[in-house]
């Protein structure tokens, strides 16, 4: 089993629509959690951290579930500039970061 | 600059040459990771640097591969003579910790070895 594992996709979605991932981790000493965003052919860029308590960025809310080993990302009134693949990141002790391979969402007009 | 460079943007060489690939950190970033990305995959890591602490150089794949950081700033990624295998996106990241800090990435360094 990996230690992050993300499906992989691609989710395709309408423009509007709202739309959810996850990404499960296997280590229950995991310490804190991320969501990037990589445009095709670029960089991947922070979306935003995940807080215990579950946090909300404008359109996106991303939550933790520890108990289960999972966080997820959550998009409502999805635009066609959110086409991207969505890494998932969970870091254990100082300094491993484990990343996910990626979710891929396609937004249509 | 503000953020994290790497150079070159392309690098096309022949099996067997050696290349040198450079990552410069955000001015005070302690942290700097070395990242592989093949088209469509996700990110491998290479070696991470946190300061003045020795390198964990876990994720190397061959002998071929060395990874140094003087004086705490700049990195050079070095492979040895090259195979076709090794074309990928190379991937600089930086963070002012390490570890629990949201990393900030260079846009890579598209290598192909023909």
């Amino acid at each position: 089993r990996k230690e992050v594992e993300q499906d992989p996709g691609p989710f395709n979605v309408p423009e509007g629509a709202t739309v959810a991932f996850n990404c499960t981790y296997s280590n229950s000493a995991s310490q804190s959690f991320f969501w990037y965003r990589q445009d095709c052919r670029k960089e991947p860029k922070l979306l935003m951290s995940v807080y215990s308590s579950g946090n909300e960025d404008g359109r996106f809310t991303a939550q933790l579930n520890r108990a289960s080993q999972y966080i997820s990302l959550l998009i409502r009134d999805s635009k066609l500039s959110d086409s991207a693949t969505y890494l998932c990141v969970v870091t254990s002790s100082n300094y491993q970061l484990i990343w996910g391979a990626g979710t891929k969402l396609i937004i249509k007009p | 600059g503000a953020g994290v460079s790497q150079s070159p943007s392309n690098k096309v060489t022949e099996k067997g040459k050696d290349v040198e690939l450079r990552c410069d950190p955000i001015s005070g970033h302690t942290a700097l990771y070395w990242y592989r990305q093949s088209l469509g995959q996700g990110l491998e890591f290479l070696i991470y640097f946190q300061g003045n602490s020795a390198p964990d150089k876990s994720g190397l794949p061959s002998d071929r591969f060395s990874a140094e950081r003087t004086g705490g700033s700049v990195s050079t990624l070095t492979i040895q003579r090259t195979q076709q295998e090794d074309s990928a996106v190379y991937l600089c990241a930086s963070s002012s910790v390490g570890g629990n800090e949201k990393l900030f990435f260079g846009s890579g360094t598209q290598l192909s070895v023909l």
